[in-house]
């Protein structure tokens, strides 16, 4: 079955403390990004990836890195979570022949708390 | 004032009514995506549009290049189309960036 993967799907952790939330995808897709949604303000675009190796930052890159080592997977890393970092995440991706239709294909998110 | 505003931000109407959510955009775009964000948190794509309309069973989208604003239409519409629906542009020489609307959230009542 054609599917973004991310992991965890729920995480509570605490200030400072580096984690990483994993996306992948088994549809040999190019594209990737992160998105991150918060009440009031809507989806905003944290990083995106055009292909292995390619990456660029979106809106809100501050405080997040990403890598593209693989073309299957593109995790998103905290390396010293704030509060403010609280959220719900999404990962999308989108193959060379959805460019037309621009079908980006969504995780079902990930639920982020910083204490 | 956002780059991206949608109209109305709650709509409430009875199965069977006409639905129409708007999306005003105050930059130059390449497209223009609909997405459909379901109870449960899940998004779905519908469509993406660059000029023109396009329709997909009971959904038509349009969009107007030259006023900068798009509509979602949903015909005969059903209680299985309630959700928030999100709309985004991909702005000229932005690359791959989205920029997102606050999304207007539909309730549809049997």
């Amino acid at each position: 079955e054609a599917q973004v993967t991310q992991n965890p799907r729920y995480l509570i952790t605490v200030t400072g403390k580096k984690l990483t939330v994993t996306c992948s995808q088994n549809m040999n897709h190019e594209y990737m990004s992160w998105y991150r949604q918060d009440p009031g303000l809507g989806l905003r675009q944290i990083y995106y990836s055009m292909n292995v190796e390619v990456t660029d930052k979106g809106d809100v890159p501050e405080g997040y890195k990403v890598s593209r080592k693989e073309k299957r997977n593109f995790p998103l890393i905290l390396e010293s979570p704030s509060p403010n970092q609280t959220s719900l995440y999404f990962c999308a991706s989108r193959g060379r022949k959805n460019r037309l239709t621009g079908e980006l294909f969504f995780g079902e998110g990930s639920r982020l708390t910083v204490l | 004032k956002n780059e991206v505003e949608q109209s109305p931000q709650n709509l409430t109407a009875q199965e069977g009514e006409f639905i129409t959510i708007n999306c005003s955009y105050s930059v130059g775009i390449s497209a223009l995506h609909w997405l459909q964000q379901h109870p449960g948190g899940g998004i779905v794509s519908l469509f993406m549009l660059s000029s023109g309309k396009k329709k997909h069973g009971r959904l038509i989208a349009t969009i107007n290049i030259q006023e900068k604003h798009s509509s979602l239409h949903i015909t005969a519409s059903h209680p299985r189309d309630s959700a928030v629906y999100i709309c985004a542009v991909r702005r000229v020489f932005g690359n791959e960036k989205l920029t997102f609307g606050t999304g207007t959230r539909l309730t549809i009542i049997p």
